[in-house]
């Protein structure tokens, strides 16, 4: 199974700050169709999963642009220019490029 | 709006069977790829496995696959997730999902005698 590394485990950031999280997976995720299947989930407290970014950097409609995605292969990166109160949680990486897609651990980020 | 709406979650003893239903709206079920992802009580994501549009092909976690079984009714637009012989480390709370892009408020399924 492709592993997934997520640092760091925990950010705590205030208001305005930027943010980044690092996602790593133990193989490539470029795919045969040249595509590449990393997304990114949120997590708010006391909810479901929400989609946030597909396929390393195409944001889907309702996310803001201070989100952003980047990254190819095995390393990626995902960047929030400044944080809000609404941004906190935890995110995860996911891949879905290989059987069996796999998660990483998350990255749980608190206001400070 | 899409709308993934779990339920068949609960209390069950280790050994016995189980099977969790996903009601989803909002968008033509019949022509969606579905699946299943299940977290931890320690936060740990897990993907179960998927069923295509017609359910004539799913795919399956390997450490899952002998003992869960995906499958759906397209006429009404309900995706199942059938346990059995479930264990302890079975207890998650259970998300169905149109992969990657919508998720359902989950239904928690506790396995302890």
């Amino acid at each position: 199974d492709v592993v997934m590394t997520q640092t760091p485990v925990s950010l705590s950031l205030a208001i305005g700050q930027p943010a980044s999280i690092s996602c790593k997976s133990s193989q490539s995720l470029l795919g045969t169709s040249g595509k590449t299947f990393l997304n990114w989930i949120l997590q708010r407290p006391g909810q479901s999963p929400k989609r946030l970014i597909y396929q390393v950097s195409k944001l889907y409609s309702e996310v803001p642009d201070r989100f952003s995605g980047s990254g190819s292969e095995t390393e990626f990166t995902l960047k929030i220019s400044r944080v809000e109160a609404e941004d906190l949680g935890v995110y995860y990486c996911w891949q879905g490029t290989h059987f069996p897609y796999t998660f990483g651990a998350g990255t749980k980020l608190e206001l400070k | 709006e899409v709308q993934l709406v779990e339920s068949g979650g609960g209390l069950v003893k280790p050994g016995a069977s189980l099977k969790l239903s996903c009601v989803a709206s909002g968008f033509t079920f019949s022509d969606y790829w579905m699946s299943w992802v299940r977290q931890t009580p320690g936060k740990t994501m897990e993907w179960i496995g998927d069923i295509k549009y017609d359910g004539s092909y799913t795919n399956y976690a390997p450490s899952l696959k002998n003992r869960f079984t995906i499958s759906r009714d397209n006429a009404k637009s309900t995706l199942y997730l059938q346990m059995s012989n479930v264990r302890s480390e079975d207890t998650a709370t259970y998300y169905c999902t149109r992969p990657f892009a919508y998720w359902g408020q989950g239904t928690l399924v506790t396995v302890s005698s």
